[in-house]
């Protein structure tokens, strides 16, 4: 099974800050990464899919790089309305998730 | 507009069944493949089952297999899963969720149905 590291658990910034998450797999997992926000009491929504590709209707200051093993998913300037957790997936070897960063402002 | 709305959930013993339904709307929902995703308490996600667009084939974690079953009637977009031998590690938010046109991520998720499994 290929295990999803996220880091850090728990990211404080301020408003306007840009923001960046990592997802570490344990194994190359070839770009097939995709990251979910998680708002509190809602369902995940579909940020990035594939490394970088912008799902519909997502701000165009969340990005996503990547390569190999390693992730990252970035915020280029914060906004209120951004505070959630956020979870990396994988689906090179059927489906795994993170177990999240939890964004708040500070 | 996209709709999954999940119905079913509940409190149930540990050994026993449950179904969980998802009704979808919105969209063609044989084009799609479809999948059932859980969330325990204050955790993380784990994905549970998904069924190909014809519902001929179907796909488990070990954490799962051999109990639950995955599966969909097209002429009433509808997505259902039967969860039997419960146990406790089976409480969670179950969401139903539409797999996106490359199979490999949840683009559209339902609002979630709880089960608990408890005595």
């Amino acid at each position: 099974d290929i295990q999803m590291t996220q880091s850090p658990s728990l990211l404080s910034a301020s408003v306007g800050d840009r923001v960046t998450l990592s997802c570490k797999a344990s194994q190359n997992i070839y770009k097939y990464l995709n990251w979910y926000q998680q708002k509190l009491g809602e369902a995940p929504k579909l940020l990035i899919y594939y490394t970088n590709s912008l799902q519909t209707g997502i701000p165009s200051r969340f990005s996503g790089s990547g390569s190999g093993t390693d992730y990252t998913l970035t915020i280029s300037s914060l906004q209120p309305e951004d505070v959630a957790t956020y979870f990396c997936q994988q689906y090179n070897s059927w489906f795994t998730f993170g177990s999240g960063t939890k964004l708040e402002i500070k | 507009e996209v709709q999954l709305v999940e119905s079913g959930g509940g409190l149930v013993q540990p050994g026993r069944s449950l179904k969980l339904s998802c009704a979808a709307s919105g969209f063609t929902f044989s084009n799609y493949y479809m999948a059932w995703v859980r969330q325990a308490p204050k955790k993380g996600l784990e994905w549970v089952a998904t069924i190909s667009t014809s519902g001929s084939r179907t796909y488990y974690p070990d954490s799962v297999k051999g109990r639950f079953t995955i599966s969909r009637d097209n002429a009433k977009s509808s997505l259902y899963l039967q969860m039997n031998s419960l146990k406790s590690e089976d409480t969670a938010t179950y969401y139903c969720a539409r797999l996106g046109t490359g199979k490999g991520y949840f683009d559209y998720w339902g609002q979630g149905v709880m089960v608990t499994v408890s005595s």
